[in-house]
């Protein structure tokens, strides 16, 4: 859908491993989100990507690091998992980035940390 | 601190009624206003926006309404149809120089009983 992917769907790993989760997109739009879904928090922001190799904190970046070095690949690295990362992991991208036109976002990866 | 806030964590309406879902927000910059609808195991989906320049902006069933001075914006929905059945997210983004980020509220879940 409109040219994102996550991967992978799902994964299931265990407390102390480093975990990287994979954002593929083919529109060549600049912005590049993480955001995680938790039940009664909503979507929260991660990191972001304005630009190849250029990238920012968001309001929950702690214990996550990203790194972007191609257009198309935003990957999200969990250093250390910890069980409180267990979450829906969305990624979402922007020609623009935060404007009326809004992002579009993939389909999520669901994350359990055992 | 929350700045975009959805107080009703659910709502259910008849079909053919109408549904109306609201978003308050805090941070006086903001002046995008977004509305993204999810269904289960999906990624969120732009639904509608309004700029702070309108109080109005309709597309088909859904409207979404913006008082500034009350810093408070609504989604209204007529009629509901049971396939609007989901959650939908309030976002928000100052467009100043620097900004580009979405900050989202907790969502509402809404039912819309056939």
């Amino acid at each position: 859908d409109a040219g994102i992917t996550q991967s992978p769907r799902h994964k299931v790993t265990e407390t102390g491993t480093p975990v990287t989760l994979r954002c593929h997109q083919t529109e060549n739009h600049r912005y590049m989100y993480w955001y995680r879904q938790d039940p009664g928090h909503g979507l929260r922001l991660i990191h972001y990507s304005y630009g190849v190799k250029d990238t920012d904190k968001g309001e929950v970046s702690d214990g996550y690091s990203v790194s972007r070095s191609k257009t198309e690949d935003f990957l999200l690295t969990l250093e250390s998992a910890t069980s409180s990362q267990t979450s829906v992991y969305f990624c979402a991208i922007s020609e623009t980035g935060a404007t009326l036109y809004g992002y579009t976002f993939g389909s999520g990866t669901r994350l359990t940390v055992v | 601190d929350q700045q975009v806030k959805q107080n009703s964590p659910s709502l259910s309406v008849q079909e053919g009624r109408i549904s109306i879902l609201n978003c308050d927000y805090t941070n006086s910059m903001f002046d995008y206003f977004l509305w993204y609808k999810k269904y289960p195991a999906e990624g969120p989906t732009f639904l509608i926006s309004i700029s702070s320049i309108k109080d109005k902006n309709e597309d088909g069933r859904f409207t979404v309404f913006l008082n500034k001075s009350a810093k408070h914006l609504s989604l209204h929905i007529v009629p509901s149809q049971p396939g609007d059945s989901a959650v939908y997210f309030c976002a928000a983004s100052a467009s100043g120089a620097g900004s580009y980020q979405l900050t989202f509220g907790k969502g509402t879940k809404l039912s819309v009983i056939p």
